[in-house]
């Protein structure tokens, strides 16, 4: 009964390959978001989704790109990874914009060698 | 723009000691104010909130209060326990910005018997 699920929790892949990472909410929340924690614990919004809508896409590169199937996923691919890339992303959902507390999910930790 | 600001840690405390963590914001008009808790190898939970001038979040003891004033939320608690180890992050949501989440850059704090 796991709120926001993450896959996969670890990912350990070379400089150039494609990626994925899903996740999923079963809360029957309106809005998801995509965010990027460094090393420093510093945490970056990437995306975030309203409806399947694109609201939000902070300065992000094209090599990014999310996709929302239906208000309960929102994925996220990965071109050309770079070393840069190594950090943990994270998903979360909310109820809606604004003031709605935001439920994260396990994050899935991103390893570029 | 709108920003947070938090004390820079990372803080270590023995059991029992007083914590206050400081957090000032900046913002164009009314936000909403929260405090998010990540523990060792989890995602962000919200802790607590405060969604107008000189309301209080509490929970599991810590305590903030929204001061427009001094545009700040320091959370505080009493007495700390080794269970209250984690990285707190103070953040920020208001209507005039999209209802963009602005979050500051975590406090780690350590709790040591």
């Amino acid at each position: 009964d796991t709120a926001v699920s993450q896959t996969p929790k670890y990912l350990v892949t070379q400089m150039g390959n494609d990626k994925s990472i899903k996740c999923e909410q079963n809360l029957g929340h309106d809005t998801m978001y995509w965010y990027k924690q460094d090393s420093k614990k510093f945490l970056k919004i990437m995306f975030s989704y309203n409806n399947k809508e694109l609201i939000i896409n902070e300065t992000v590169p094209n090599r990014f790109s999310p996709k929302s199937p239906d208000k309960a996923h929102l994925n996220l691919h990965i071109n050309s990874l770079e070393l840069g890339d190594s950090a943990v992303y994270f998903c979360a959902s909310s109820q809606a914009t604004g003031y709605y507390e935001q439920y994260f999910g396990p994050g899935t930790r991103l390893t570029v060698t | 723009g709108d920003s947070v600001t938090q004390m820079e840690g990372p803080v270590t405390l023995s059991e029992e000691a007083c914590l206050t963590i400081n957090c000032t914001y900046t913002a164009t008009g009314y936000p909403s104010l929260f405090w998010y808790v990540q523990y060792p190898g989890e995602g962000l939970q919200l802790l607590l909130k405060a969604t107008k001038a000189d309301d209080k979040g509490s929970n599991k003891g810590f305590e903030a209060t929204y001061r427009k004033e001094t545009t700040s939320f320091h959370l505080e608690k009493g007495s700390v326990q080794v269970s209250d180890s984690a990285v707190y992050f103070c953040a920020l949501s208001e209507a005039f910005t999209g209802n963009q989440f602005y979050f500051g850059t975590g406090t780690s704090l350590t709790v040591i018997p």
